[in-house]
């Protein structure tokens, strides 16, 4: 399994501000994944993210609220941008294994005040 | 779109007894993953099984895709158990495997 590593593991920000997520991987991947657990609720995919080609979002997920960036196969970032109180959540990265089966960050534990 | 159902939304056990969480599914799937979120928020695998019957240690997971559920069995829990557990699969008309759509989870508490 890959070994996925997330910078930060956890903030608190204020509203109107911006935080990009790093997500480091092991190895090379073709597609990293972005999903979002709001308190209490279970995990939903923000955008699929392909190396040099822009991320696929998900319905209810915008571009400019989620800017996504993949320079290569083993990095991505997500920018949580004008970010409000309902953005607090924990952002996870996801990569497929060869048998397709998916692992996860540790994710990123996001405040707003 | 696919619909995933986990049961029972939560559930307390006292330490060493055995449980059996459900997970129903809509339509056919490619992947099924079975994963235990620990009270720290980190997300860990526990069965890749879109078919079959898997064993590790005191957990073990079934899958009967042409009836379209899942079981995952825990024996002799621990408190460590305690967490949510989840089901995610990926849709077979999806094409690919690797977007899942997650069930709202099973909160367990486990007792000592």
């Amino acid at each position: 399994s890959a070994v996925i590593s997330q910078k930060p593991s956890r903030d608190i920000c204020q509203r109107g501000t911006s935080l990009t997520i790093q997500c480091q991987v092991d190895s090379q991947v073709t597609m990293m994944f972005w999903y979002r657990q709001q308190p209490g609720q279970s995990l939903t995919l923000i955008a699929t993210a392909n190396q040099g080609s822009e991320a696929t979002y998900e319905s209810g997920f915008v571009i400019d609220k989620f800017p996504i960036s993949r320079p290569n196969l083993t990095f991505s970032t997500l920018t949580v941008s004008n970010m409000s109180p309902e953005d607090s959540s924990i952002y996870l990265c996801s990569v497929g294994g060869f048998s397709g089966e998916l692992f996860f960050g540790e994710g990123s534990r996001l405040t707003v005040l | 779109g696919i619909q995933v159902e986990q049961s029972p939304p939560d559930l307390i056990l006292q330490e060493g007894a055995n449980s059996t969480l459900r997970c129903n599914f809509s339509d056919s799937v490619n992947n099924l993953q079975w994963f235990h979120q620990n009270p720290w928020g980190q997300l860990i695998n526990l069965f890749y099984i879109p078919s079959g019957t898997k064993q590790n240690g005191r957990l073990s997971a079934t899958t009967v895709a042409t009836e379209r559920y899942s079981l995952l069995y825990i024996s002799s829990s621990q408190t460590t158990d305690s967490g949510v557990y989840f089901c995610a699969v990926s849709p077979l008309t999806q094409g690919g495997s690797e977007k899942l759509v997650f069930g709202k989870g099973t909160k367990l508490t486990v007792n000592p």
